[in-house]
Formats: structure tokens, C-alpha cells, sequence
């Protein structure tokens, strides 16, 4: 099966613009995450979804950071504007509804952001 | 709540020795505990998994675990290492029930000596 698929792989931007990047699951997972994972540290979840719904979003940075995942599908995650803080590696994962403990994730390939 | 530490940063070994990656976790109720690997410019892949049942559980690789809930560890082994094997390691603790929410450790980097 396809894994997890994402773009840009990478992306250099300048403070205060904005960003946008892009998942595709695979096919038939209902939950979909956005991870960022700064050097050095591990992955912090920023957004859950369940099909087109949010599950949790505790965690994401509202002021700058949105997400959409229309149809249930595919994924947007854009910052705007970016601060260098954001310079991070940016990873899409998705599940089967429910069976993330069992199955555990397939992640993508991630976006490395650098902000300057 | 539930947290993952993960004891050392980088842990070096040389081609052919054990490797020992160390995880400790805490959680109010039974958690499910994985070891994820990550190569460079990578996302991260599935290397075992613990949920229910047996506590030793294999994974890929050669790599396995042990859970160890007197002690709240699941540390990562694997007999003898390989060049390949360099990479970097998280440890994650899945709260079961309604939501799962995942929490990862730190990560420690593997190097492997030739």
C-alpha cells in the first residue's frame, strides 16, 4: 500500500511569512496527526483529526497555526506568519479509526521548515 | 498523565555489541508502549510494539523489548549491532481507553562504531 505521503519536503521561508504544507493519508485511515518536531526533541502532536473533525488540538499554536482536513481526507497545516521557533521537521501520520494503539502509526516522510 | 523519559541523548556502541536503549514511562492505567526508529531526513517507522499478553515482544530488525511494569521500563535490546542500525530511537506511551493520546520521549541517537 502507499505510505503516508507529504510536500514540500522542505521549505525555507522568511520570518512573519506564511507557509503551508500538505498530507495525504493512507487510504481508508480515518485519523490523521500533524507533528512538529523540533531538533532534539521528540515529536509533539499539534492537531488530531477523526475523518473531518477535530479529536484534539490542545496543543497547536491557534494565534498562528491552522488546520483543515476537508473530505476526510487529505490535510492542510499553515502557519502564519512563521517565527524562527517554527523552524522544525513537520510529520503527517495517520491510523485506522480506533486501532492506533494496536497498529501504532504510519508516519510520512515529514517537511523540514527553516525559518530565517 | 502519562510521560516517557528516556535515558541518554546518544549512546554509542560498537559493530557487534549489545545494544541497550533505556525507556521508562508512567501512566495511571495499563499503557500500550512502542520503539520507533528514525533515519535521517526520515519519518518514523514502527520497530515492536507492547499492547496485552507477552512482555517480551520482537520486533524488526533483530531489535526487541521487554515490558516491565514493577520496574515501569521498556527498554529496547539487541544482541549485536549493525552499521545500519544507526539511527535515532523513540520510546512512546499510548494511554489507552476513549482517546489515545500519544506521548513520545526525547529520542536517543544510536551510533555504531565500526
Amino acid at each position: 500500500e502507499a505510505g503516508v505521503a507529504q510536500s514540500p519536503r522542505y521549505k525555507i521561508i522568511e520570518k512573519r511569512q506564511s507557509v503551508a504544507f500538505w498530507c495525504n493519508p493512507i487510504s481508508g485511515h480515518a485519523t490523521l496527526y500533524w507533528y512538529q518536531q523540533i531538533l532534539g526533541q521528540g515529536p509533539k502532536l499539534l492537531i488530531q483529526f477523526q475523518n473531518n473533525g477535530v479529536v484534539d488540538d490542545s496543543q497547536l499554536p491557534k494565534d498562528r497555526f491552522s488546520a483543515e482536513r476537508l473530505k476526510g481526507v487529505d490535510s492542510t497545516l499553515k502557519i502564519q506568519p512563521a517565527k524562527l521557533e517554527d523552524s522544525a521537521v513537520y510529520l503527517c501520520a495517520s491510523s485506522p479509526a480506533g486501532q492506533a494503539p494496536f497498529y501504532g502509526y504510519t508516519f510520512g516522510s515529514g517537511t523540514r521548515l527553516t525559518v530565517v | 498523565a502519562q510521560s516517557v523519559t528516556q535515558l541518554g541523548s546518544h549512546v554509542s556502541v560498537s559493530e557487534g555489541a549489545l545494544v541497550l536503549l533505556r525507556c521508562n514511562y508512567s501512566s495511571s492505567v495499563p499503557p500500550y508502549l512502542f520503539w520507533y526508529v528514525q533515519y535521517p531526513n526520515q519519518g518514523l517507522q514502527l520497530l515492536l510494539k507492547y499492547t496485552t499478553g507477552a512482555t517480551l515482544v520482537k520486533g524488526i530488525n533483530g531489535f526487541e523489548a521487554e515490558f516491565k511494569k514493577s520496574e515501569t521500563s521498556f527498554h529496547l535490546t539487541k544482541p549485536s549491532a549493525h552499521m545500519s542500525d544507526a539511527a535515532e530511537y523513540f520510546c512512546a506511551v499510548i494511554r489507552g481507553g476513549g482517546y489515545q493520546k500519544v506521548t513520545f520521549g526525547t529520542g536517543t541517537k544510536l551510533q555504531v562504531i565500526p
